[in-house]
């Protein structure tokens, strides 16, 4: 199956500096690969997602870039703020008799200092 | 648009007693997903839903843990006897099916076992 790495697992910045967030996968048949996120006690929801006919993919202060021959891909997030702090899972979708089949990464929380 | 509705939102059970979880899909979302997650980990799939079929189970502990989708549309989680390491908060989550799109999460039910 498939296998989703995500570094780092905690990471801290400043209001207003960029946060990369980074994950591989294993399965070269994974096709889809959102990003989570989840604030404290809520449930995680979609902030961006990118496919793999896709290199990269931007929403106003979020970005995302792929690389499908080293199997990874990231998040970046540009002018943090402090409601950016949360925990980010990225999830990689493969397809299995005709479903898909998402796994998520560990996560990571980031915490973005006033 | 109604989101995933999930019942209980906590429970509390000593080890060795049973609990069951409810989760209501977005209407029209043939695929169903039971995650659990840890404190401090990413979502874990337990079981998958195409309808009323099982997609993939391959991580449910399946001695203790069980799952159903009568009709295709709502589904009940069961842990039956329940362990000290089962204490996690358990996500049902839907999407249409066909599409290798977002997962919608549910608020998820808190459990712990003592």
């Amino acid at each position: 199956g498939e296998n989703v790495e995500q570094h780092p697992s905690t990471l801290s910045v400043q209001e207003g500096d960029s946060a990369v967030i980074k994950c591989t996968y294993s399965d070269s048949a994974s096709n889809y690969f959102p990003w989570y996120k989840q604030e404290l006690g809520k449930r995680p929801q979609l902030i961006i997602d990118i496919r793999s006919n896709v290199g990269e993919k931007k929403d106003q202060r979020i970005a995302v870039t792929l690389n499908k021959t080293a199997k990874h891909f990231s998040l970046h997030i540009t002018e943090t703020q402090p409601e950016d702090s949360a925990v980010y899972f990225c999830a990689a979708s493969m397809v299995t008799g005709g479903s898909y089949i998402p796994t998520f990464g560990r996560g990571t929380s980031l915490i973005v200092h006033p | 648009e109604a989101g995933v509705a999930q019942s209980p939102r906590y429970k509390i059970i000593e080890k060795r007693q049973s609990v069951a979880f409810w989760c209501n899909p977005i209407s029209g979302h043939a695929t169903l997903y039971w995650y659990q997650q840890i404190l401090g980990q990413g979502p874990k799939l337990l079981i998958q839903f195409q309808n009323n079929g099982v997609v993939d189970d391959s991580q449910l502990p399946k001695d203790r843990f069980s799952a159903e989708r009568l009709k295709g549309v709502d589904s009940t989680l069961k842990i039956q006897p329940a362990k000290l390491e089962d204490s996690a908060v358990y996500l049902c989550a839907s999407s249409p099916r066909g599409a290798n799109t977002e997962a919608f999460f549910g608020q998820g039910t808190r459990l712990t076992v003592v």
